[in-house]
């Protein structure tokens, strides 16, 4: 069966530091892969999505970054953290026949 | 433009009470349609989806939703409300052409009262 592993489910981070979140997908091929951002109070915003290795779609202008260095991987980056980019991240994965979207548990970021 | 709107940000009902959640979509075409529901600091849970066929969709949890094309609409109902379906609620969509993108409403909290 299909499984997501998202890490990890909290953290804490200082303003400025660096950020390194982790989404693995496993028990499929060739997902496409996305990153959402849900700020405190407000919707699922859509941050990158990727239909291959190395293929990577922003969706808006940010301090983050996304990689995915293999198949099943999707890592979501940032040089220096700021305040704003605190709240809830979901990494998720999609396959197109038959159309079904499966979410990973999320890591709530808090810059600080 | 293509957008989904949930107008309502907050609901409050009695416990046993019917439910509605208004969805709205605009979009030439019909989209692909889902309900999705988000309980406090957890991930998503799937109710239901529609792509096409009966406008009637049952989903998890006693939950319906119904597509109405003329109102480019998919609201979502559950004809009685337990404490437990406190939580928020996200309507999302996916637009054909558009790399499976799943595009989500702002959300409603429902809040349920005893």
């Amino acid at each position: 069966s299909q499984t997501i592993h998202q890490w990890p489910a909290t953290l804490v981070q200082p303003v400025g530091s660096p950020l390194s979140l982790e989404c693995t997908v496993e028990g499929t091929s060739n997902p496409n892969l996305y990153w959402y951002r849900q700020a405190a109070g407000r919707g699922l915003q859509l941050l990158f999505y990727s239909v291959g290795i190395g293929q990577i779609s922003s969706e808006v202008p940010q301090n983050l970054s996304a990689s995915r260095p293999q198949d099943r991987q999707f890592i979501l980056s940032s040089k220096k953290l700021l305040l704003s980019d605190s709240g809830f991240y979901l990494c998720a994965w999609s396959r197109d026949r038959p159309l079904d979207y499966t979410f990973g548990s999320g890591t709530r970021l808090t810059v600080v | 433009a293509q957008s989904v709107t949930q107008p309502d940000i907050h609901i409050t009902v009695s416990e046993g009470a019917s439910l509605e959640l208004r969805c709205n979509y605009s979009y030439g075409a019909t989209p692909y349609l889902f309900w999705y529901v988000q309980s406090p600091g957890q991930g998503l849970q799937l109710l239901l989806k529609y792509f096409s066929g009966d406008t009637l969709v049952q989903g998890i949890k006693g939950f319906e939703a119904e597509f109405k094309r003329s109102q480019s609409s998919f609201n979502l109902r559950k004809p009685s409300v337990h404490w437990s379906d406190a939580a928020e609620y996200f309507c999302a969509v996916v637009f054909t052409g558009t790399a499976s993108k799943l595009t989500f409403g702002t959300g409603t909290r429902l809040q349920v009262t005893l």
